[in-house]
């Protein structure tokens, strides 16, 4: 099986602009979640998506938001980006007793 | 909430010698307990998982995990380390059924030398 992918791996924006970021689970897994990893703050949960709905959502501002398709791949949107968003963004997918399988993540840089 | 904490911030280890990374969880309910690897310019890799049964788990690479319940702790293990081992170890706890949210605690940096 094709483990989780994400695109794109490497993105630079400035402050102000917003990105977009995919991840595409592995097949037949129907949760995904992303976390935000930093070199302060480690690894911190965003939120989880399970069937296109909103299952949980970690202390993120509003600025930060998802979303899931049909066929279970997700995008994860900022807007209005800070320096502080700057992280490694990575996506995780999951069966309920299996545990969670992580992609490479999306390395985001804000000037 | 949840909290998650890794005893160790780095682990200085010469090869062929035994490894213990503890960590302990704050949540008093059921849990799911996972260790995960990152090595250097690698993504996250699950190297075992505890969801009830027998307290002692093994997982890939010759790693193994004890889950003492009473302690709130779930302790990583090897007996020999080798250089291939170096990479930062994460342990993460799932709380409760349903939505799946780890809590990860801050990571242990684990260098052996050769």
């Amino acid at each position: 099986k094709a483990g989780v992918t994400q695109t794109p791996r490497y993105l630079i924006k400035t402050r102000g602009q917003q990105v977009t970021l995919s991840c595409s689970p592995i097949s037949g897994h129907r949760s995904v979640s992303w976390y935000q990893q930093t070199p302060g703050q480690g690894l911190q949960f965003l939120f989880e998506y399970f069937s296109e709905t909103q299952r949980n959502k970690g202390n993120f501002p509003g600025r930060f938001s998802g979303r899931q398709f049909s066929n279970s791949r997700s995008e994860m949107n900022v807007s209005t980006l800070e320096l502080g968003d700057s992280a490694l963004y990575l996506c995780a997918s999951s069966l309920v007793a299996e545990g969670q399988f992580f992609g490479p993540g999306t390395r985001l840089t804000v000037l | 909430a949840q909290s998650v904490s890794q005893h160790n911030h780095h682990v200085i280890l010469s090869e062929a010698a035994s490894l213990e990374l503890g960590c302990n969880y704050s949540y008093g309910g059921t849990v799911n307990l996972f260790w995960y690897v990152q090595y250097p310019g690698q993504h996250l890799q699950l190297l075992l998982k505890y969801f009830s049964g027998d307290p002692l788990v093994k997982g890939i690479k010759g790693f193994e995990a004890e889950f003492i319940k009473s302690k709130f702790a779930f302790n990583l293990r090897k007996p020999s380390v080798q250089w291939s081992d170096t990479a930062e170890y994460f342990c993460a706890v799932k709380s409760g059924a349903g939505s799946y949210q780890l809590t990860f605690g801050k990571g242990t940096k684990l260098s052996v030398i050769p």
